[in-house]
């Protein structure tokens, strides 16, 4: 069966520090791969997404994310966080397989930047 | 252009009345879908439907049923509430079925006493 798995339910960091948020996933089919933010009250947007090609990945607001098939793992990466990225982040996995249609959502990580 | 649209955005209901949750897109998407968001557990997939007059389940279709007769409106029914559908519903549209970026609408905050 796939699943993703978002290693931390909540991090906290201080502004201008470098963020990592780890997803694992796992799939007997080819993927494509998502990062989603949600502010406060919102949907959720797209910050980057990896369908194929170079598995360095670089989204909106300066966040990059690299595609790593062995380890089937796409982690976050942002080099200096702000006070504005305090958001909740979601990986995501789309897939087609015998079962239909899918996208899998990670359960989410909450990232809180202080000043 | 609005992108997703979705009402109402708050609602209560007592457990066994049913009500609708309306979404509509104006992209011209063909896939639509409709996820519930609870704490720690992230989105789950209620229903989706590749076009219009095609749905089919997801992974907690229970309790819901879905339509699309038109490409840009996918209301979600709740049969009769429960309190365990006390949750935030979210509609969401993508151009394909399969790697493409979705869409997402603001939501709908829905408590069943």
């Amino acid at each position: 069966a796939q699943s993703v798995t978002q290693l931390d339910s909540q991090v906290p960091v201080f502004e201008e520090a470098p963020v990592e948020l780890r997803c694992n996933y796992s799939s007997s089919v080819s993927v494509y791969l998502f990062w989603y933010v949600q502010y406060p009250n919102q949907g959720l947007q797209l910050l980057l997404k990896y369908l194929s090609g170079s598995t360095l990945v670089k989204g909106i607001n300066g966040f990059e994310a690299e595609f790593n098939k062995s380890q089937t793992s796409f982690h976050l990466r942002k080099p200096s966080v702000h006070i504005s990225d305090t958001a909740e982040y979601f990986c995501a996995v789309s897939l087609q397989n015998t079962g239909g249609f899918k996208t899998i959502f990670g359960a989410g990580t909450r990232l809180f930047v202080k000043a | 252009n609005a992108g997703v649209t979705q009402t109402p955005k708050f609602q209560v209901l007592k457990t066994g009345q049913s009500m609708t949750l309306q979404c509509a897109q104006d992209m011209n998407h063909e896939y639509m879908s409709w996820y519930r968001q609870d704490p720690g557990m992230g989105l789950r997939l209620i229903h989706y439907s590749v076009g219009a007059g095609i749905t089919d389940q997801g992974e907690v279709p229970n309790g819901y049923n879905v339509s699309r007769s038109t490409t840009e409106d996918f209301p979600l029914r709740l049969l009769s509430a429960a309190p365990s559908q006390t949750s935030v519903y979210f509609c969401a549209s993508s151009d394909r079925v399969v790697g493409d970026t979705q869409y997402f609408g603001p939501g709908t905050r829905l408590t069943v006493l």
